[in-house]
């Protein structure tokens, strides 16, 4: 089973309004963290936001929030009053206490943010 | 700025050739990785280096090799280059090797061309 999905392969968004991207993940362990990155077209990969398991609060990093839903396994992306430079791959990653070092990566969202 | 430095930036060779991939981490990171990024096949983990001490294997090919030295840079050489090699190369680094809550800095990427 595929431990990262990321079921949206493409999102368009206006300028201005919030979007969701969604990630659902796949594990077993009580211990764990939700990452996610932001990959420009320039090609870098931008740590954007964290958020373990045993957090109670959703994580929130400016106009990035991290919706996290620990029943649903879920932990979806909200970036709120989208610019233009939010266009990019987005990516949703998982890293498991148990698994030590491994981090899972999703097959990413391409976000487009229309003027 | 990740704090973790790639070098070549782009990479243009030969199928055949031999290149060296060079990362230094971010300092106060003693883990390194090494992902590569094709159109076809997104983020693909390839191996992962703990205090200059392989600790994790993805995917490599046994084509490709890797080491972390003890400044903690590390070098992947990839050998006997064929056209399927063609991608972008990160490196990313960790604070530790079984902390679920540190993040991948990732580096800017080596773009490689194998013609």
């Amino acid at each position: 089973a595929q431990k990262i999905t990321q079921t949206q392969p493409g999102m368009f968004v206006q300028e201005k309004e919030a979007v969701t991207l969604d990630c659902t993940y796949d594990t077993s362990d009580q211990s764990y963290g939700l990452f996610w990155y932001k990959q420009p077209s320039s090609g870098e990969m931008i740590f954007l936001i964290y958020q373990g398991s045993y957090d109670e609060q959703n994580a929130t990093e400016g106009r990035y929030s991290l919706n996290f839903q620990k029943a649903r396994k879920s932990a979806n992306l909200v970036i709120s009053a989208s610019q233009l430079g939010d266009s990019a791959m987005y990516f949703c990653a998982m890293r498991e206490k148990k698994a030590g070092n491994q981090f899972y990566f999703g097959t990413g969202t391409s976000l487009t943010v229309i003027p | 700025d990740s704090g973790v430095t790639q070098t070549p930036k782009h990479l243009i060779t030969a199928t055949g050739q031999r290149v060296t991939l060079r990362c230094s981490p971010r300092s106060g990171d003693l883990s390194v990785y090494w992902y590569q990024q094709s159109l076809d096949q997104g983020l693909q983990f390839l191996i992962q280096y703990y205090n200059g001490e392989e600790r994790a294997k993805g995917n490599i090919l046994e084509r490709f090799s890797a080491q972390q030295f003890p400044d903690l840079h590390s070098e992947l050489n990839l050998s006997s280059l064929e056209l399927g090699d063609s991608a972008l190369y990160f490196c990313a680094s960790s604070v530790g090797w079984s902390s679920y809550n540190s993040p991948l800095h990732f580096g800017n990427g080596t773009r490689l061309t194998v013609t």
